[in-house]
């Protein structure tokens, strides 16, 4: 079974600071799911990952993907304050069902 | 742009009570989805639809049934409501084939009395 697991959950940083969210599943998937969350909202997706070594980049946010580590990352360059949100990741089980990580809330403090 | 909307976004309901949640996208996808989402736990996996009359169980199932009987229309049903059903709900669709991106809905948070 398919487990997916982010850290850290809450992340609290001040603007212009760099830094990383993990995500780490537990078997093989062949696609890796960004999504971000505002407070009420609902899931506006930021990232698809499709291969080993994809590295996907937005503005100050960018993603990468290591399938043999099954490890995905988020890291995130000189934060400002609108990019604090919860941010999600997800992995593909089997060919349609997306298992999610638990979430990391991310606070940035101008 | 992909639209995904869902019937309500507050919803207050009595345990016991026979409850449905509408679902709509416009989009033509294929694939449709109902999670739960509650606080430290993610998003959790209802049930999905790959195709008209299809369902298939998710990760949750218990308690909840569902129906597809257009491609664009899906419905969660709470037989009979109960107060740990209080939840957000999230449907959400997807085209399939390779990249496969869901595209979600508002939501809809229910409470259950």
């Amino acid at each position: 079974e398919l487990k997916v697991e982010q850290n850290p959950l809450f992340l609290s940083m001040q603007e212009g600071k760099n830094y990383t969210i993990y995500c780490n599943y537990s078997t093989t998937s062949d696609r890796l799911y960004w999504y971000r969350q505002d407070p009420g909202k609902s899931l506006e997706s930021l990232f698809v990952l499709l291969s080993n070594g994809a590295v996907k980049q937005e503005g100050r946010l960018m993603a990468s993907l290591d399938t043999k580590a099954r490890l995905s990352t988020l890291h995130i360059t000189a934060a400002v304050h609108d990019l604090s949100a919860t941010y999600f990741c997800a992995a593909i089980q089997g060919a349609q069902k997306l298992v999610f990580g638990q979430g990391t809330r991310l606070t940035i403090n101008p | 742009d992909v639209k995904v909307t869902q019937s309500s976004r507050y919803l207050v309901k009595r345990t016991g009570e026979k409850v449905f949640l509408e679902c709509v996208q416009d989009m033509d996808h294929e694939n449709m989805f109902w999670y739960r989402q509650d606080p430290g736990l993610g998003l959790r996996l209802i049930y999905f639809s790959y195709d008209v009359k299809m369902k298939e169980k998710g990760d949750i199932p218990e308690g909840y049934s569902v129906s597809r009987e257009k491609k664009e229309r899906f419905s969660l049903i709470l037989e009979s409501a109960s107060t740990n059903q209080t939840s957000m709900y999230l449907c959400a669709s997807s085209f399939g084939g390779a990249v496969d991106e869901q595209f979600f809905g508002p939501g809809t948070r229910l409470t259950v009395l």
